[in-house]
C-alpha cells in the first residue's frame, strides 16, 4: 500500500519564524490534505489539495500538490505560539479512505 | 459546516467490560464513517470503515468481534469495544465524509471528531 514520509519529525522554533514541512509517497496521488491536531483532540482540516502544481493558501499556511504527484509542502509563516501542535499530511489509500504519514511535531517558543 | 462530535471525551473502566463510544455527524450526512485509533506519539491507524445500512469493513489485524461497529443512520455510528482489556487503552477517533443536509454538496475530505480517551484499568 501507499507509504508516506513525513519529514522533519519534529520542529522547535521561535515566534516569529517560518517553518516548512514535506511530504512524500510511495505512489501517485490524486489528493493531498494537511491536518493539525492538538493535544486532547481530533485532527483538523487545514488545507486540501485536488490538482499537481496546485499551490493553496489559508491564512498563514500555504501547501502545494508537488509536480510528480507524489509529494506535497506546507508552509506557516510568521509562527504563532497556537500553532503548536501535529501537522499531519494525509493522501487516499482506497476508495475513500485515507493513509497518513507519521507527522511533524511543531513547538514554538514565545 | 462538516462538524463531527463524539461521546464520550473520556472514559475509564474496568477490564472485562464493553464501551460504546458514539460519533455523530451534525450538519451532514455521513455516507461513510471512519474509526481511527492513535497511541501516544504515533499517527492515526484506521480501524475500520463503515457506510450506513451496511456492514463495516476492518482493516487487517482488527478483531470485527472485540470492536463492534454500528451505522444505522446518516448521522451516528457507534463503536463497541467489547470486553476491553488495558492493551485497547488508546485515542479513539471517528472521522466521517458525506453529503451536506439539504443540499447536493459533498466532502470528499474526512471530517474528525474530537476523539475519545479511553483508559481501561
Amino acid at each position: 500500500g501507499q507509504q508516506l514520509n513525513q519529514s522533519p519529525q519534529s520542529m522547535f522554533i521561535q515566534e516569529g519564524e517560518d517553518v516548512s514541512m514535506n511530504c512524500t509517497s510511495s505512489s501517485i496521488f490524486n489528493t493531498w490534505l494537511w491536518y493539525k491536531q492538538e493535544p486532547g483532540e481530533g485532527p483538523v482540516l487545514l488545507i486540501a489539495l485536488y490538482k499537481a502544481g496546485e499551490l493553496t493558501s489559508n491564512g498563514r499556511l500555504t501547501a502545494q500538490f508537488g509536480i510528480t504527484r507524489k509529494d506535497s509542502f506546507l508552509n506557516i509563516s510568521a509562527s504563532i505560539p497556537s500553532d503548536v501542535g501535529i501537522y499531519f499530511c494525509a493522501g487516499p489509500a482506497g476508495y475513500s479512505t485515507l493513509t497518513f504519514g507519521k507527522g511533524t511535531m511543531l513547538l514554538v517558543s514565545p | 459546516g462538516a462538524v463531527v462530535s463524539q461521546h464520550p471525551s473520556r472514559v475509564i473502566c474496568k477490564s472485562g467490560t464493553s464501551v460504546k463510544i458514539e460519533c455523530r455527524s451534525l450538519d451532514f450526512q455521513a455516507t461513510t464513517m471512519f474509526w481511527y485509533r492513535q497511541f501516544p506519539k504515533q499517527s492515526l491507524m484506521l480501524m475500520a470503515t463503515s457506510n450506513e445500512g451496511s456492514k463495516a469493513t476492518y482493516e487487517q489485524g482488527v478483531e470485527k468481534d472485540k470492536f463492534l461497529i454500528n451505522h444505522a443512520s446518516l448521522t451516528l455510528s457507534t463503536l463497541t469495544v467489547t470486553s476491553a482489556h488495558p492493551e485497547d487503552s488508546s485515542f479513539y477517533i471517528c472521522s466521517a465524509r458525506g453529503i451536506l443536509a439539504g443540499t447536493a454538496t459533498s466532502y470528499n475530505e474526512q471530517f474528525f471528531g474530537p476523539g475519545t480517551r479511553l483508559t481501561v484499568l
